[in-house]
């Protein structure tokens, strides 16, 4: 049981908008930034956001996270094939741990 | 640029210990803080905790106070995670990864350069 909730699968067609949800608690996502990672299959988790809309160098801006209260989204504009992958949220919680969601598996039909 | 390269896999039994390496290079080791995080298969990724080499700390989740040692040698750019008291569900792949926050910092931010990762299997 991950601490922070996200929705186990999502889909979408080559061009479309899609949208991931991470929920948390006023003890984690309430207090702190939100961070999303990029996993391919068999490779390492990548950073995709930072400080809840920051993406590093090197990010395309098809990829856009926001946070509201205790609740993030990530969204991917213009679907691609190459975006099927999974995707986790994260942030500290008022202990300075680090918790992550349980990830979304994005499948681009 | 920034690498981060980890010890192979290890096959161990349960109740015995496992110690991996992550060797960093394309920075100052002891200008980030690093950390661990690991994934059992087909599971998510969890948190163990970080080390910060310049001021000393460390921070482990709760779950694995007391089975975890999170160690570093800041002469050879390296650092170590030693998990004790294998179960078969601490069979999973290990990563290391380094912060984005500079260690003059106070809290750990994000995981921004990660290793190949390091499949610990426990097994009877």
């Amino acid at each position: 049981q991950s601490v922070l909730t996200q929705p186990p699968s999502a889909s979408g067609t080559p061009g479309q908008t899609v949208t991931l949800s991470c929920s948390g608690s006023r003890s984690n996502i309430g207090s702190n930034h939100v961070y999303w990672y990029q996993q391919l299959p068999g490779t390492a988790p990548k950073l995709l956001i930072y400080r809840n809309n920051q993406r590093p160098s090197g990010v395309p801006d098809r990829f856009s996270g926001s946070k509201s209260g205790t609740s993030a989204s990530l969204a991917i504009s213009g679907l691609r094939s190459e975006d099927e992958a999974e995707y986790y949220c994260a942030t500290w919680d008022v202990s300075l741990s680090g918790v992550f969601g349980g990830g979304t598996k994005l499948t681009v039909l | 640029q920034v690498q981060l390269v980890q010890s192979g896999a290890e096959v161990k039994k349960p109740g015995a210990s496992v110690k991996v390496s992550c060797q960093a290079s394309g920075y100052t080791f002891s200008d980030y803080y690093l950390d661990w995080v690991r994934q059992a298969p087909g599971q998510g990724l969890e948190w163990m905790g970080w080390i910060n080499p310049n001021s000393g700390a460390t921070k482990y989740a709760q779950k694995f106070q007391g089975r975890v040692t999170m160690t570093w040698d800041t002469s050879i750019s390296t650092a170590y995670m030693e998990l004790s008291r294998l179960r078969s569900d601490d069979t999973a792949v290990y990563y290391c990864a380094r912060d984005s926050s500079a260690s003059y910092e106070i809290l750990a931010e994000s995981f921004q350069y990660w290793g190949q990762g390091s499949l610990v299997t426990v097994s009877s």
